[in-house]
């Protein structure tokens, strides 16, 4: 079994719907994230956790909104879903460290392809 | 402000040979560089970290250098095979917070026979 579980791997649906994407984890890990993949865009961070009672946003927050539902489940949700959000989302972990969380590797999930018609 | 260059051109090389890729940033210096792998439609995969006070770190057939003065880190791949062709990126903080990575938006090698 994935350590990274995410759900759907597919969606399509139409404008306005909501969406939620979720996220399990089985790697006991404390921080979490939500990214989007664009072609020629990279991976940005949409929000992210360093535990259930810690909730930051990231780079384009804007038009999604999250729930760390316990210590190995965090949620996305698109409440309005519109076009442009259509691209690939993956959930991440990464173990906590003292100080900087850039010195601890990232573990993905395999994404969630989301089509917005 | 802050940025990440990785080449967006695919790296084509033949079999055998070493691929090199690079990753160049802006600004504010690191503490920390990370490197990953992305097969299509999967999820990145943490190949290696290099700390600012290391100048080289190697796994198997992957080297990956880091050049603070330059802000460039390189990322070596010896005696390539085709199961090495996937894009490859490179990831660090940016943004001095010490909570979160940047990733760049990666290098596509191709290994052909």
């Amino acid at each position: 079994d994935a350590d990274v579980t995410q759900t759907p791997r597919n969606r399509i649906t139409k404008t306005g719907k909501r969406i939620m994407l979720e996220c399990s984890q089985t790697k006991g890990h404390d921080r979490m994230y939500w990214y989007r993949q664009d072609p020629g865009l990279g991976l940005r961070l949409i929000y992210y956790s360093f535990d259930v009672k810690d909730i930051n946003k990231g780079e384009i927050s804007d038009g999604y909104s999250v729930s760390r539902q316990a210590q190995a489940k965090f949620s996305l949700s698109l409440e309005s879903a519109i076009p442009n959000q259509t691209a690939l989302y993956f959930c991440a972990t990464s173990d906590r460290s003292p100080g900087d969380a850039s010195n601890q590797p990232q573990h993905f999930g395999d994404g969630t392809r989301l089509s917005i018609l | 402000s802050q940025k990440i260059e990785q080449n967006s051109e695919a790296l084509n090389i033949q079999e055998g040979k070493t691929a090199t890729l690079t990753c160049n940033y802006t600004n504010y210096s690191p503490a920390y560089l990370q490197w990953y792998r992305q097969d299509p439609g999967r999820g990145p995969v943490f190949l290696l970290l290099i700390r600012e006070n290391e100048k080289e770190k190697r796994k198997e057939r992957l080297k990956v250098t880091f050049d603070t003065t330059l802000k460039q880190s390189l990322f070596h791949i010896t005696a390539s095979q085709p199961a090495d062709s996937a894009t490859y990126l490179c990831a660090l903080d940016i943004t001095g917070t010490a909570s979160k990575l940047t990733f760049g938006t990666g290098t596509r090698l191709q290994v052909t026979l």
